[in-house]
């Protein structure tokens, strides 16, 4: 029984830089959502997707985007990258509508310098 | 939107001993409280929740407490183990399609031997 995946596991990227972030939910699962978690601190919501469109935005930034593919696996791309992005990037797959629980992904730690 | 503070930061128990986590919600159309645990490196993992039609659930030493009027919930850990030392997370979401999940600042629990 395969949980939340991401990938890369740990990325280091340039101020500037461009970086995309990759999501499989558990079998089953049609929506995805991204959280932010600064260390120390509690996870931030980012965005959630179900069937493909998204339902929810957190506030961040333009320079934040995602999408959901039609196999519900999902990506979050950040351009223009500062040194305040760097955190813990966590993916969270849960039923969608009627299910509430969110099931967490191991998370991509992302080093920005 | 919706604000989740949570007490203490930190805790300290003798194993053997019951520990509690409050956390207080400030929108009243939250109507999911869930509870992650997360040890160090790892992944948020999703321990107990309850919603907001139910006053009290109960898995095994773990414990919630809901109380919608103060809009506050706990966490009540019984006869803890070394193994229950890690930090917690309340969150609270309106479901309904909204699944964005707001955080508390976390809890470092500490278990001594």
């Amino acid at each position: 029984d395969a949980g939340v995946t991401q990938s890369p596991t740990h990325l280091i990227k340039t101020r500037g830089q461009q970086v995309t972030l990759r999501c499989s939910p558990i079998s089953g699962h049609k929506s995805v959502s991204w959280y932010q978690q600064v260390l120390g601190q509690g996870p931030q919501f980012i965005f959630q997707y179900y069937e493909k469109e998204e339902r929810g935005r957190g506030n961040f930034p333009d320079r934040f985007s995602a999408r959901q593919f039609p196999n519900y696996s999902s990506e979050l791309n950040v351009n223009a990258l500062l040194l305040g992005d760097s955190a813990l990037y966590l993916c969270a797959s849960s039923l969608g509508v009627r299910g509430h629980e969110q099931y967490f992904g191991p998370g991509t730690r992302l080093t920005v310098t | 939107g919706e604000n989740v503070e949570q007490h203490p930061s930190t805790l300290s128990v003798q194993e053997g001993d019951s520990a509690v986590i409050k956390c207080t919600y400030s929108d009243s159309a939250s109507n999911y409280f869930p509870w992650y645990k997360q040890e160090l490196g790892k992944r948020p993992q999703l321990i107990i929740d309850i919603r907001s039609n139910v006053g009290e659930k109960k898995d095994q030493r773990i414990a919630v407490t809901l109380n919608k009027t103060a809009k506050h919930f706990s966490l009540h850990i019984t006869e803890t183990q070394p193994e229950d030392s890690a930090v917690y997370f309340c969150a609270a979401s309106m479901g309904f399609g909204n699944e964005k999940l707001t955080f508390g600042t976390g809890t470092r629990l500490t278990i001594i031997p």
